[in-house]
């Protein structure tokens, strides 16, 4: 019953360097996306798979991208990363684009 | 643009109250609204989904309505317990726009008092 799972947990990187953030599902859904966290703006949605082989642009795709590698795993990357990519970063699917969202636990990640 | 706004930010209560959280967003066109909970440093765990033909929906102690017209939803929790709180965050999916882009609430962070 593991639903979204997303690893790391936590990280910590230096400006400038790179990392993936993964992203699995056991659902079968079609669609997946990658969410920000920041306090005092909320949920902002960085890139998302409408189906595999798909990848689309959100509300915050600058100095990202993704991967959909196959159904289940949709991988985040930051290629040099930033101290303003500091933030809680969220995976998530759904059945079709119009269906409730299901959501991993989320990576912390620290850029210093 | 969709705008999404929660009241009120946070709420305190003794346990035992039932309990109102509000949210409304400015753009009706939506295909449906989904109300979330959040721990503090967890994920977030779905609560409720409401279609946009739907008027309400129930799960437990908790009941959302929606108004579409109005812009308006409204999540309802009886009978609150410490467990309950958490911040509880409210998004709609629009029309147009990024497909399948949830637009959310900044949240209500809710305390329950033993």
């Amino acid at each position: 019953n593991a639903g979204v799972t997303q690893t790391p947990k936590f990280q910590v990187l230096k400006t400038g360097q790179s990392m993936t953030l993964q992203c699995a599902q056991d659902m079968n859904h079609n669609s997946m996306y990658w969410y920000r966290q920041d306090p005092g703006m909320g949920l902002r949605l960085i890139y998302y798979s409408a189906s595999e082989g798909t990848t689309d642009k959100g509300e915050v795709p600058n100095g990202y991208n993704v991967s959909r590698l196959n159904k289940r795993e949709f991988s985040l990357r930051l290629e040099s990363a930033a101290p303003s990519q500091t933030s809680v970063y969220f995976c998530a699917s759904s059945e079709a684009s119009k269906s409730g969202y299901t959501f991993g636990s989320g990576t912390r990640l620290t850029v210093v | 643009k969709q705008e999404v706004t929660q009241i009120p930010a946070a709420l305190s209560v003794p346990e035992g109250e039932n309990l109102v959280l509000n949210c409304s967003f400015t753009d009706s066109a939506i295909y449906n609204l989904q109300w979330f909970r959040q721990d503090p440093g967890k994920g977030l765990t779905s609560l409720l989904l409401i279609q946009s033909s739907q008027r309400e929906q129930t799960s437990g102690r908790l009941n959302a309505s929606l108004d579409k017209s109005s812009g308006r939803s409204t999540l309802y929790i009886a009978a609150s317990q410490p467990g309950d709180s958490a911040t509880y965050l409210c998004a709609v999916q629009n029309y147009g726009g990024s497909q399948g882009n949830l637009i959310f609430g900044k949240g209500t962070k809710l305390s329950v008092k033993p």
